[in-house]
């Protein structure tokens, strides 16, 4: 079982929609949870992370974790064509220094 | 603010060869890490450092090797270029293990 999986789309929605990008990993010690966005050709930019169960919002963005079921996911809500990019899910264990990145999920939003 | 700065972007090797993908930050960060990016496929960590002086494998080291004599700098070699190195690499830093900052890239080919 990979630590860190992630559809890897590609997942495609209309301008003004909701994107949901999911991420699930293995290990049970895992207790810091990232998203990062990666536009083509370009570096990846943190957007999002989460430590504690529930939701986490930031404007358009809404981190999700649930770690009984080890899982978390990004919300975009009102989706625009500048948020076409593949999103990489990052996992860090509770006393590493290392992040595991899930292999990403390319989004592509349509005007 | 220059952040992370690899050089070169875009490197050419043929089997068998040598080189040193540079990598300099000017945040002061104690965490340093190279990663690679293969076309569809998430950031594999090669070697990370934690401060000067420190370094650590992640999950493919082989074929490379580090140094971090100084907390700007973290070189990474590659020995005896092959084509499996063929890739993206990218530099990150971090002043926690949790926000990275990473580097434009270099794009390597090992023809």
């Amino acid at each position: 079982q990979k630590e860190v999986e992630q559809n890897s789309g590609p997942l495609s929605v209309p301008e003004g929609a909701i994107a949901s990008l999911n991420c699930t990993y293995s290990d049970r010690g895992s207790q810091s949870f990232f998203w990062y966005r990666q536009y083509s050709g370009k570096s990846p930019e943190l957007i999002m992370f989460i430590y504690s169960n529930g939701d986490k919002e930031d404007g358009r963005f809404t981190a999700q974790l649930n770690k009984a079921s080890q899982y978390v996911s990004l919300l975009i809500r009102d989706s625009q064509p500048s948020d076409s990019a593949t999103y990489l899910c990052a996992v860090k264990k509770g006393g590493s220094e290392k992040l595991v990145f899930g292999k990403g999920t390319k989004l592509t939003v349509n005007p | 603010n220059a952040g992370v700065t690899q050089t070169p972007k875009f490197r050419i090797l043929k089997i068998g060869q040598s080189m040193t993908l540079q990598c300099a930050q000017d945040m002061n960060h104690n965490y340093m890490y190279w990663y690679r990016q293969d076309p569809g496929m998430g950031l594999k960590l090669i070697y990370y450092s934690v401060g000067a002086g420190i370094t650590d494998k992640g999950e493919v080291p082989n074929g490379y090797n580090v140094s971090r004599s100084t907390t700007e700098d973290f070189p990474l070699r590659l020995e005896l270029a092959a084509p499996s190195q063929t890739s993206v690499y990218f530099c990150a830093s971090s002043p926690s293990s949790e926000e990275l900052f990473f580097g434009e890239g270099s794009r390597l080919t090992v023809l």
